[in-house]
């Protein structure tokens, strides 16, 4: 059964610096979703992406944030400067229709 | 999007259905409702979704009143595996392509 994968599954870097979450969305899937859910938390949504372009945000996904599909598999997001606030589990999810959404396994991004 | 208003917890004994209520009173005729669930720190699982007629599929049934105002997911026959918080969300398929998530219910199978 096809899935989303996510890398890393831990991230640990120092405040300041930029990182970006990868992940491989299900292969026929054409609209791609962060979210991340802080310890303890509801899960949050970030973005929405669909056609190559930013298709809804969330007031979390401010000018740190940013999403690219840089090849025909992968979907990344990057936290420019990260805060410490930025620690949290990131979900990458796809979807082949506004229907139901897969999500990936997580990555766990602890700031220090 | 409408609220969604869920037990904190539940629990039921392995092998037995587990019914999971939820409330959407303010739904409107164009609103989804949606299960997913989290197992432990996974990512969110799609379960079922429906918008008026009841609907079932490998993994649970979706019973939606004739009102639309609430929902009851079924588990028929809960496993060990099934322990997971369990989220009701209501969304429009039209509009908007980000899902709400509330704090869910945490539903705990007793061996």
């Amino acid at each position: 059964e096809p899935e989303v994968t996510q890398t890393p599954s831990h991230q640990v870097t120092q405040m300041g610096q930029e990182v970006i979450l990868r992940c491989v969305p299900i292969s026929n899937h054409l609209y791609f979703y962060w979210y991340r859910q802080i310890l303890g938390q509801k899960v949050e949504f970030l973005v929405s992406f669909y056609n190559n372009e930013i298709s809804e945000k969330s007031e979390i996904f401010d000018d740190q944030f940013s999403v690219e599909r840089p090849d025909g598999s992968n979907f990344t997001l990057k936290i420019r400067s990260t805060k410490l606030e930025d620690s949290a589990m990131y979900f990458c999810a796809s979807s082949g229709s506004l229907n139901e959404q897969y999500f990936g396994p997580g990555t766990r991004l602890t700031v220090t | 999007d409408a609220k969604t208003t869920q037990p904190t917890s539940m629990d039921c004994a392995e092998g037995r259905a587990a019914n999971l209520p939820c409330n959407h009173s303010t739904i409107s005729g164009n609103e989804y409702v949606y299960w997913y669930r989290q197992i432990h720190s996974q990512g969110p699982q799609y379960i079922i979704h429906g918008l008026k007629n009841n609907e079932t599929n490998e993994m649970a049934s979706l019973i939606i009143t004739e009102d639309r105002k609430s929902s009851t997911l079924i588990l028929p026959h809960a496993t060990l595996r099934d322990t997971a918080v369990y989220y009701c969300i209501v969304r429009r398929m039209d509009s908007s392509y980000k899902l709400i998530f509330g704090s869910g219910t945490r539903l705990l199978v007793r061996p």
